[in-house]
């Protein structure tokens, strides 16, 4: 029964490989995000959804594309993948989108490109 | 954009003492929430605060929003080794996107 759950916990790849990385919520929430964790542990928002509709686009490469099926799923792809995107990637879930909200976080991916 | 300072960076304390972390922000807030990281682990949340000048405990943990909303504190009182862990605070951007502008965090260690 766990709320936010991530696939794959641990990604290693070559550079220049394509992967992605799954998100899913059965917390019933609208919204939905992905935040990058770099080395000194800071939190960047990358992407927000809400019901399926992308809400924020922070300074991304646009090798960077989230897909969300439906509102409790939200994947991330990345394409050519380089050293720099080497980093620890969170999906976490909020009720609606606003000011005030929880943000409930999964487990995370820790991605290690070679 | 919007940028929440946060300091220290690191703390390591003797178990038994007192910590505290503080963010501060240019703009007003409209909130200001509190997030814990175990190392290994992923964010848990701990707290929002919404009032000026708003004080919240949870057991060991005090929480403070400054009176001009620009500014937190949260302090552990008699830290112990479950203590030990990354403590965000982060804040809402102006627009109503559900945007989380983190701090850099503080990673608190305790040695037994």
């Amino acid at each position: 029964d766990t709320a936010v759950s991530q696939t794959p916990k641990y990604l290693v790849t070559q550079m220049g490989n394509d992967k992605s990385i799954k998100c899913e919520q059965n917390l019933g929430h609208d919204t939905m995000y992905w935040y990058k964790q770099d080395s000194k542990k800071f939190l960047k928002i990358m992407f927000s959804y809400n019901n399926k509709e992308l809400i924020i686009n922070e300074t991304v490469p646009n090798r960077f594309s989230p897909k969300s099926p439906d509102k409790a799923h939200l994947n991330l792809h990345i394409n050519s993948l380089e050293l720099g995107d080497s980093a620890v990637y969170f999906c976490a879930s909020s009720p609606y989108l606003g000011q005030g909200d929880t943000q409930y976080f999964g487990p995370g991916t820790r991605l290690t490109v070679l | 954009g919007q940028q929440v300072m946060q300091i220290p960076q690191y703390q390591h304390v003797q178990e038994g003492e007192d910590f505290t972390t503080y963010c501060n922000s240019s703009t007003t807030l409209s909130n200001i929430q509190w997030y814990k990281q175990r190392p290994g682990g992923h964010p848990v949340f701990l707290i929002q605060l919404v009032k000026s000048g708003e004080v919240k405990k949870q057991k060991r943990l005090t929480f403070q929003f400054g009176e001009a909303k620009k500014n937190s504190s949260l302090h552990i009182t008699a830290t112990q080794t479950t203590d030990v862990g990354t403590y965000f605070c982060a804040a809402h951007g102006s627009s109503n996107t559900g945007k989380l502008i983190f701090g850099q965090g503080t990673t608190l260690q305790v040695k037994p």
